[in-house]
């Protein structure tokens, strides 16, 4: 079956950096695109960042662009989020999600527990 | 403010049947494919619908899907205190090459 397991989380003070890890299993990860998307709390679902099947291209939402990176190592069935110049609003549960297929349009069809990023000082 | 528009909240008796719209424009939902998802409390969100009216395995046919032009509609009937939860719809943005969901919309059993 489909895990997938983000890990990272943690508390970080404004202006610094967090990188976030998802372990993707019970799939072929190299063929699927994979999304990052974001909850903070009692908020509703913000859509983050995608990467397509074979890490050649990604989108960003406009509130994080320039400051987080979406990449994956298709060798090691795992997908990250570099986090830098991190913000109050960033302060979010992080979901890891797959895509419905190889391209970055698709749907998402499984996703992670969620890994909580604090940003505070 | 997101870009899909939801109802915050709907409710209905317990056996009834409840809609939850989602508006958005020809940009999103108008050219894009509409995905549902339902988050219970304190859970991750799991996937209802997708390709605008499909259910994927394990979704019980209470559970349905439409589209018309720039609006996406979710149907539930037989309502179960169970489907007490937060639903949100999903679509890529073509004019924006990002993905969007709706603010959600938390449904009550009554």
């Amino acid at each position: 079956q489909v895990q997938l397991v983000e890990s990272g989380g943690g508390v970080v003070q404004p202006g610094r950096s967090l990188r976030l890890s998802c372990a993707a299993s019970g799939f072929t990860f190299s063929n699927y695109g994979m999304h990052w998307v974001r909850q903070a709390p009692g908020k509703g679902l913000e859509w983050v960042a995608v990467i397509l099947y074979d890490g050649s291209d990604e989108y960003y939402a406009d509130s994080v662009k320039g400051r987080l990176t979406i990449s994956r190592d298709n060798s090691k069935n795992t997908l990250y989020l570099q986090m830098n110049s991190l913000r109050g609003d960033d302060t979010a549960v992080y979901y890891c999600a797959k895509g419905d297929y190889s391209g970055y349009d698709g749907g998402i069809d499984y996703w992670g527990q969620g890994t909580l990023v604090t940003v505070s000082s | 403010q997101s870009v899909l528009t939801q109802p915050p909240s709907v409710s209905a008796a317990s056996g009834q049947k409840v809609t939850i719209s989602c508006s958005g424009s020809s940009s999103n939902i108008g050219n894009n494919y509409v995905c549902w998802y339902q988050q219970l409390p304190g859970t991750a969100p799991k996937l209802l619908i997708y390709d605008n009216n499909k259910r994927p395995s394990g979704i019980p046919d209470r559970f349905s899907g439409s589209k018309s032009g720039t609006s996406a509609t979710l149907g539930i009937t037989g309502l179960q205190t169970g489907d007490e939860a937060d639903y949100y719809c999903g679509t890529w943005d073509s004019s924006l090459s990002a993905g969007v969901f709706g603010g959600g919309t938390k449904l009550t059993v009554l």
